[in-house]
């Protein structure tokens, strides 16, 4: 089956950078995404990574290590507004694998 | 825009009854996902989809089943719900331009 570790809570002040990471273990790896997901709303998909390297959306940006079943969301710039919940997911063999979710909380 | 929608946005059944749970998209995409999400369990993903009248079993399938007749339906059931099933219940459809979710619909089982 597959397993996903990211750190459960993060806090940082308006205009921080904040690093949220994942670990994961599992078998027929095709790539890791990231959701965000504000109080009452659905997810809604930032990032995909198939390849090694790093992707770069805006003030948001995503890194993938295969070779070590790594990867992280890097919030730069933070605002008010990226206070959420960040999912990391894995896509293997059709099926896509949650994280329990990170929640970053964002102060003035 | 992709569109994923759900056929309710909050349901109250009560234990025993069955429990039809449908999903539409309308970008003719082949994977669909049904999840469920609890706090602090994160998302859970129950049934997916990859093809019309193709279905496997997600990480939690015990207590719900799935049909899939046509490539843009995908339908959760719950057989007999039971209180534990009180959750809130997401769809997804992807492709190569990423996973998007649907509304979601919070059931509530008496």
């Amino acid at each position: 089956g597959q397993s996903l570790e990211q750190p459960s809570e993060v806090t940082a002040v308006e205009g921080a950078i904040v690093q949220i990471n994942c670990t994961y273990q599992t078998s027929g790896f095709y790539g890791l995404s990231w959701y965000q997901q504000h109080d009452g709303g659905a997810p809604t998909f930032l990032s995909y990574n198939a390849l090694d390297g790093l992707e770069e959306t805006g003030r948001f940006s995503s890194f993938l290590s295969r070779s070590d079943s790594y990867g992280y969301l890097l919030l730069q710039e933070l605002q008010m507004k990226d206070s959420a919940s960040y999912f990391c997911a894995v896509e293997s063999d059709y099926k896509l694998s949650f994280g329990a979710g990170t929640t970053v909380t964002v102060r003035a | 825009d992709v569109k994923v929608t759900q056929s309710s946005r909050y349901l109250v059944k009560r234990t025993g009854e069955k429990v039809f749970l449908e999903c539409v998209q309308d970008m003719d995409h082949e994977n669909m996902f049904w999840y469920r999400q609890d706090p602090g369990l994160g998302l859970r993903l129950i049934y997916f989809s990859y093809d019309v009248k193709m279905k496997e079993k997600g990480d939690i399938p015990e207590g719900y089943s799935v049909s899939r007749e046509k490539k843009e339906r995908f339908s959760l059931i719950l057989e007999s719900a039971s209180t534990n099933q009180t959750s809130m219940y997401l769809c997804a459809s992807s492709s190569q331009r990423g996973t998007f979710f649907g509304p979601g619909t919070r059931l509530t089982v008496l």
